[in-house]
């Protein structure tokens, strides 16, 4: 009864490596999240989706692309992976309403150690 | 731009005694007021949130928090904390108006002793 669900939960690879991360939720949100937890703890967005469409955009390196094949999947393709891309992906959602003002839903994170 | 500022990296306190987590924003506009607790190795929960009304919101867990807008402040308090809510906290902010990204304070670590 997982309502975000992330896999894999760790990922240890080399530098160089492609690798990618799924998210699905079972909430019935209409907005997904990605969020990159650094090793300080230090939470900050990456990308948002809602309906499907790319709504936010921060400033991430564009070897890092988002896709969403429907509102309930949100996953992460990494390319050519950087020691300091090493960090805990977080996705997350939320039902963005008429306010905006949902809370929002957190998977239990993916652990990505780039060696 | 929105912030966050957390300015208590950790926060000791003993069990059976009232705690209190900072955090002030800054943000444009009416803001949208949150709080989470993160677990180790476990994912952010939602605590609480202000969206407007009353100023003292009562959240998960026995939390409450009181947003005071002239010293554009929500603190997190709890009247009788206990060992297991020892965690990680994250204030977090967003604008009202239109669609704004949330911003994460740096987190406080809350140590409950026993």
């Amino acid at each position: 009864d997982t309502a975000v669900s992330q896999t894999p939960k760790y990922l240890v690879t080399q530098m160089g490596n492609d690798k990618s991360i799924k998210c699905e939720q079972n909430l019935g949100h209409d907005t997904m999240y990605w969020y990159k937890q650094d090793s300080k703890k230090f939470l900050k967005i990456m990308f948002s989706y809602n309906n499907k469409e790319l709504i936010i955009n921060e400033t991430v390196p564009n070897r890092f692309s988002p896709k969403s094949p429907d509102k309930a999947h949100l996953n992460l393709h990494i390319n050519s992976l950087e020691l300091g891309d090493s960090a805990v992906y977080f996705c997350a959602s939320s039902q963005m309403g008429r306010g905006g003002y949902n809370e929002q839903f957190f998977g239990p994170g993916t652990r990505l150690t780039v060696l | 731009a929105q912030s966050v500022a957390q300015p208590e990296d950790q926060v000791n306190v003993a069990e059976g005694n009232p705690l209190t987590v900072k955090c002030t924003y800054s943000v444009s506009g009416n803001p949208y007021l949150f709080w989470y607790v993160q677990y180790p190795n476990r994912g952010l929960q939602f605590l609480l949130k202000y969206i407007t009304g009353d100023n003292l919101v009562k959240g998960s867990y026995g939390f409450e928090a009181e947003f005071n807008k002239s010293q554009t402040s929500f603190h997190l308090k709890k009247p009788s904390a206990l060992v297991s809510d020892s965690a990680l906290y994250f204030c977090a902010v967003r604008s009202n108006t239109g669609f704004q990204k949330l911003v994460f304070g740096t987190g406080t670590r809350l140590l409950v002793s026993p």
